[in-house]
């Protein structure tokens, strides 16, 4: 186990609804990224937070957004959901210090959107 | 640009070898390699990074050709605990990773 959470495991939304997903990232670590895996592809980059400020983001539209709190948990928010938005959402928690450090993702939330 | 990862499936008997490679069409800093199977999360194997240097956490060895922008994984003596779909990433900056389509490995008895 990595020590990263994220809650809730499987969540079944209708299309244009806004949904919340959280993560809990591991000791010591205060950055947490946002990735969307959709079924048979590798993993894509949706934002990155550091000390509670986005901090770079991927290809995807402004109704995408988070937030990190002081204990570095993180939270994505998704509003307007579209059937496209169906996938895997991993959160991975890394030490920002430097690059070339490796990231612990939790589990995952899979989000189906009917 | 995302990483293009070949072959895009293997299957191995145990104890047989593979080599999985990942190549960009972009200067490469440090290559990520990561296993995931199926419905867990993606677990780090190791990273790559420009001037030789290794950082892992398994038996598991890799090259990275900076020249031509490749990096390739190594998996000797395979067991059936090794199958899994296997990701490499480049890093754009400060750990955000642009993740290949990935590679999927079975190993059989």
């Amino acid at each position: 186990e990595t020590g990263v959470t994220q809650s809730p495991t499987h969540l079944i939304k209708t299309r244009g609804q806004q949904v919340t997903l959280r993560c809990s990232s591991q000791s010591g670590h205060n950055t947490v990224s946002w990735y969307q895996q959709a079924l048979g592809q590798g993993p894509q980059f949706i934002f990155q937070y550091y000390r509670e400020e986005e901090n770079g983001r991927g290809n995807f539209p402004p109704r995408f957004s988070g937030l990190q709190f002081p204990n570095y948990s993180s939270e994505l928010n998704v509003n307007a959901l579209e059937l496209d938005d169906s996938a895997l959402y991993l959160c991975a928690s890394s030490w920002f210090s430097r690059s070339n450090t490796e990231a612990f993702f939790g589990q995952g939330t899979r989000l189906t959107v009917v | 640009q995302q990483p293009v990862q070949s072959p895009q499936a293997v299957i191995l008997r145990e104890g047989e070898d593979a080599v999985i490679n990942c190549s960009s069409s972009k200067a490469l800093y440090s290559v990520h390699w990561y296993r995931q199977k199926h419905g867990e999360a993606p677990v780090f194997l190791m990273i790559l990074l420009k001037g030789g240097e290794q950082k892992g956490h398994e038996k598991i060895s890799a090259s990275f050709n900076e020249k031509k922008q490749q990096s390739s994984l190594y998996l000797t003596a395979s067991q059936l605990s090794y199958s899994g779909t296997y990701f490499c990433g480049t890093e754009i900056q400060g750990g955000k990773l642009i993740f290949g389509q990935g590679t999927e490995l079975s190993v059989k008895p």
